[in-house]
């Protein structure tokens, strides 16, 4: 069965800093997709980056990059030059089968991050 | 482009009561999945609808249920409301095999 690990329960960090976000993956699957989500306290779930299996280049989306490393089933999220804005929940999730189609996240516990002046 | 809508965003119900969530996708977006989001429990997979069909779903009781409609619209039932259904519902909309949005999500309190 798939499972995401998210061991940094809260993760504390100044403006303007860089932060790693950890996350390991463990499935079975030989295709698979990693995601990272924001979940600010309004709820609401905002995608930040997708990286699949047989991508060989680590994603990036503006701030948000994604060290992938396969061998080590982890699939870590970096910030760059944090903002207050980024304060909030920040899950990892899995979806197994990157090109069926099928749309089954399995997700971490989450990291709460909190960016300080 | 307007974004994944769900309605209503806060719900108030008796135990033993039945729900309605409703969910509206990206326009274009045919997948529709749902999750619950509990402090307990996480994130867990409810069901994901695709073309009107029920393709994958989640280990959760049969008084869960849902449904989708032509214009991709999805509507999740809870019947017979238990405590612990009280829970942030959230509900993403994908094209095939791309990524998954999200909207704000329904949080409902069962009392």
């Amino acid at each position: 069965a798939q499972k995401i690990t998210q061991t940094q329960p809260g993760m504390f960090v100044q403006e303007k800093e860089a932060v790693t976000l950890d996350c390991t993956y463990d499935t079975s699957d030989q295709s698979y997709g990693l995601f990272w989500y924001k979940q600010p306290s309004s709820g609401e779930m905002i995608f930040l980056i997708y990286q699949g299996s047989y991508d060989e280049q680590n994603a990036t989306e503006g701030r948000y990059s994604l060290n992938f490393q396969k061998a080590r089933k982890s699939a870590n999220l970096v910030i760059s030059a944090s903002q207050l804005g980024d304060s909030a929940m920040y899950f990892c999730a899995m979806r197994e089968g990157r090109d069926t189609g099928f749309q089954k996240l399995v997700f971490g516990t989450g990291t709460r991050l909190l960016v300080s002046p | 482009k307007a974004g994944v809508t769900q309605t209503p965003r806060y719900l108030i119900k008796t135990r033993g009561q039945q729900v309605t969530l409703s969910c509206s996708p990206i326009s274009g977006h045919r997948s529709v999945s749902w999750y619950q989001q509990t402090p307990g429990q996480g994130l867990q997979f409810l069901f994901e609808y695709f073309s009107e069909t029920q393709r994958n779903k989640g280990n959760f009781p049969g008084r869960f249920s849902g449904r989708q409609f032509s214009n991709s619209r999805s509507e999740m039932n809870v019947s017979t409301l238990e405590l612990g259904d009280s829970a942030l519902y959230l509900c993403a909309s994908s094209l095939q095999g791309g990524e998954a949005f999200f909207g704000q999500g329904t949080r409902l309190t069962v009392v």
